[in-house]
């Protein structure tokens, strides 16, 4: 199975800041990686699909790189309302691994 | 509208089984993979399983090979998840969702999940 490793497992960040959170998979997955932001209590919504493709309805400001083992998520500029769990997920191969999350927190 | 609305959780013992459904309306169901997802109190997302639009094809999370079966009626445009020998490790709540129709490689619709409490 491919191991998905996100770092950092928590963040503090204030409403404008730049933030970017990485995703590491435990072999080349080319291009197949996902992003996911989650709130408490709600269901998973896709942000990103294809590594940097932007899902429909998502602000400009979530953007996402990388490609074989290394990918990142960017926020330009944080809002309010993105304080909130990131997950990755890779979807090379099955099983459909996630990484643990990344949970984004008011400073 | 998409819509995926889960049902069938609750309290079951140890060793028992549960059947959780996942009834879809707004789109096309027989032309899209569907999975489910679960994430314990807590804890973070796990990918369970997956059906192909047919029915012909399915693939397991380890973890569940053997014990859960994932089916559908596309006749009735619902997805189900069979759990049997059921653990207090299984206790989470539970996600169907659909993969998007291009390549099949993201989810881009969830349900609002269903709460499986596996304790005696």
């Amino acid at each position: 199975d491919i191991q998905m490793t996100q770092s950092p497992s928590s963040l503090s960040a204030s409403v404008g800041d730049r933030v970017t959170i990485t995703c590491r998979a435990s072999q080349s997955i080319s291009s197949y990686l996902n992003w996911y932001q989650q709130k408490p209590g709600k269901a998973p919504k896709l942000l990103i699909y294809a590594a940097f493709s932007l899902q429909s309805g998502v602000p400009p400001r979530f953007s996402g790189s990388g490609s074989g083992t290394d990918f990142t998520l960017t926020i330009s500029s944080l809002q309010a309302e993105d304080f909130a769990t990131y997950y990755c997920q890779q979807s090379y191969s099955t099983p459909r691994t996630f990484g643990q999350g990344t949970k984004l927190e008011i400073k | 509208e998409v819509q995926l609305v889960e049902s069938g959780g609750g309290l079951v013992q140890p060793g028992g089984s549960l059947r959780l459904s996942c009834a879809v309306s707004g789109f096309t169901f027989s032309s899209y993979w569907m999975h489910w997802v679960r994430q314990a109190p807590g804890k973070g997302l796990v990918w369970l399983t997956r059906i192909s639009g047919d029915g012909s094809a399915t693939n397991y999370a380890d973890s569940v090979k053997g014990r859960f079966t994932i089916s559908r009626d596309n006749a009735n445009n619902t997805v189900y998840l069979q759990m049997n020998s059921l653990t207090v490790e299984d206790t989470a709540v539970y996600y169907c969702a659909r993969a998007e129709a291009v390549a099949g490689r993201s989810l881009d619709y969830w349900g609002q999940g269903t709460l499986v409490t596996v304790s005696s």
